[in-house]
């Protein structure tokens, strides 16, 4: 069973640029979230969706979006780029919404603001 | 607003020895879910454990376990026979069933695993 992917693994942008990263969870799963992990923030929560409606959001700016499609699969965007959202960006997955189903989560895509 | 805290930045341990990871949140909500995981260089973070706040028992996971004390609200693992495969970091985390569904994680402790 294949796990959560995350696509690319690395990302190097310039400052101002837009950027858009893929996830592909696990085959049947519906939920996904997307969390974003700096050394100085540590690991905070983006935003998360199920079966194709964001369900909850994090205290994000509003150049940070996401949606999911009918497969599950997720994008996030980031536009206008600043130096501060070099970051690497996880994602998870699960099987339902809510607290009862545990997460798997993917590699994540280390992104670079230059 | 629910808090998570790991005092320990850095522990280091023996191969074969023991060690304690510890974690304490802070939380007004009555039941809820708290997880250790653990994030190697590969960078995708695993799940280790994870225990439910009604439930009394602490969880256990083959070589790791937790004391789960809900009203110091504390939440340490224990990893016994530490192997070199252990060495990442590792996060706690608290999972509310009532409010936004999602993970507040701790600042994390890098393990070191000494041959």
């Amino acid at each position: 069973k294949a796990g959560v992917t995350q696509t690319p693994r690395y990302l190097i942008k310039t400052r101002g640029q837009q950027v858009t990263l893929s996830c592909s969870p696990i085959s049947g799963h519906r939920s996904v979230s997307w969390y974003q992990q700096t050394p100085g923030q540590g690991l905070q929560f983006l935003f998360e969706y199920f079966s194709e409606t964001q369900r909850n959001k994090g205290n994000f700016p509003g150049r940070f979006s996401g949606r999911q499609f009918s497969n599950s699969r997720s994008e996030m965007n980031v536009s206008t780029l600043e130096l501060g959202d070099s970051a690497l960006y996880l994602c998870a997955s699960s099987l339902e919404a809510g607290p009862n189903y545990g997460y798997t989560f993917g590699s994540g895509t280390r992104l670079t603001v230059v | 607003a629910q808090t998570v805290t790991q005092s320990q930045p850095e522990m280091s341990v023996q191969e074969a020895e023991t060690v304690t990871l510890s974690c304490t949140y802070d939380t007004s909500e009555s039941d809820y879910y708290l997880f250790w995981y653990k994030q190697p260089p590969s960078r995708q973070m695993i799940l280790v454990i994870r225990q439910e706040a009604y439930k009394q028992q602490n969880a256990t996971e083959n070589r790791f376990s937790v004391n789960f004390q809900k009203a110091a609200k504390s939440f340490s693992l224990k990893i016994s026979d530490s192997q070199l495969g252990d060495a990442a970091m590792y996060f706690c985390a608290y999972r509310s069933t009532y409010n936004t569904d999602k993970l507040i994680f701790g600042t994390g402790t890098r393990l070191q695993v000494f041959p």
